[in-house]
C-alpha cells in the first residue's frame, strides 16, 4: 500500500459539466501520474507531475488538465466533460524498488467515471 | 513513440505453465515491468527487468531480450486465483511507462 487515496470512487455527470477528480498520497512522493483505463487500450497517461505546480502531458490529454499546489494532492479536471471521457481514472506514484535501483508505479484504487 | 504488443486473451488450467509474450517498439528503453490487475481492482506491480536474462520471484519469472525487443511473463503452478489481466508495460525515461494493452488469463479448472 503506497498511501493513495482517490475521490470520489464513483461519479455519475451529464455532458458538458465540469469534474474534478482528487488523488491524494501520505508519502511526499514526487511523481504522480492519472491514467484512464478503457477495454482494449490499456493504461493511457493523460498528465504527470514531477513536483508542486510542475506538470506534463502525457498522450491523451485532450479535454483534461491537472493541478499541483501541494505534493500530497494531484487534481484532475476535466473542463466539459464529454460521453467520449467515461473511463475508469488511476493515480499513481513512483516509488523505487528495493534493490533493484529504478522505480516502479503504485496506483491508487480507481474512479469510475460516468457522462451521460 | 512507445508501442507494445501482447496477446489479448490466453487461457490455461489449473497447475500448468503458461507464458505471456510482449514485444515492443519503443525511441527509448528503460526497462520492462509486468502489472497484475483483477476484475475492478487496481494494476500492481509484480516484476521489471533492466538486464537481458531471467527474474524469478516465486510462481512468477519474467524474461527480457533487450536485442529482440521481447520479454515474457511466465506462471507456473496457475491457481484459480491468478485469473486477472497481466499488462506489460516499458519505462520510457521521465519516470513515464507506456503499458501494453494487457492480456486476459482465464484459469479453468
Amino acid at each position: 500500500d503506497a498511501g493513495i487515496t482517490q475521490s470520489p470512487r464513483h461519479k455519475v455527470t451529464e455532458t458538458g459539466t465540469p469534474v474534478t477528480l482528487r488523488c491524494h498520497q501520505t508519502e511526499n512522493h514526487r511523481y504522480m501520474y492519472w491514467y484512464r483505463q478503457d477495454p482494449g487500450h490499456g493504461l493511457r497517461l493523460i498528465h504527470y507531475s514531477y513536483g508542486v505546480k510542475d506538470t506534463d502531458k502525457g498522450e491523451v490529454s485532450d479535454g483534461y488538465s491537472v493541478s499541483r499546489s501541494k505534493t500530497e494532492d494531484f487534481l484532475l479536471t476535466l473542463e466539459s466533460a464529454t460521453s467520449s471521457q467515461t473511463s475508469v481514472y488511476f493515480c499513481a506514484i513512483s516509488e523505487p524498488i528495493a534493490g533493484l535501483g529504478t522505480d516502479t508505479q503504485y496506483f491508487g484504487p480507481g474512479t469510475r467515471l460516468t457522462v451521460l | 513513440g512507445q508501442s507494445l504488443e501482447q496477446p489479448s486473451e490466453v487461457t490455461a488450467v489449473e497447475g500448468a505453465i503458461v507464458q505471456i509474450n510482449c514485444t515492443y517498439q519503443t525511441s527509448g528503453f528503460y526497462g520492462l515491468s509486468w502489472y497484475q490487475q483483477h476484475d475492478g481492482g487496481a494494476p500492481t506491480f509484480l516484476s521489471y527487468n533492466g538486464l537481458d536474462g531471467l527474474e524469478e520471484t516465486g510462481r512468477f519469472s519474467s524474461f527480457l531480450s533487450r536485442s529482440d525487443s521481447y520479454g515474457y511473463l511466465l506462471l507456473q503452478e496457475l491457481q484459480m486465483k491468478d485469473s486477472a489481466s497481466y499488462f506489460c508495460a516499458v519505462g520510457g525515461g521521465g519516470n513515464k511507462l507506456t503499458f501494453g494493452t494487457g492480456t486476459q488469463l482465464k484459469v479453468e479448472l
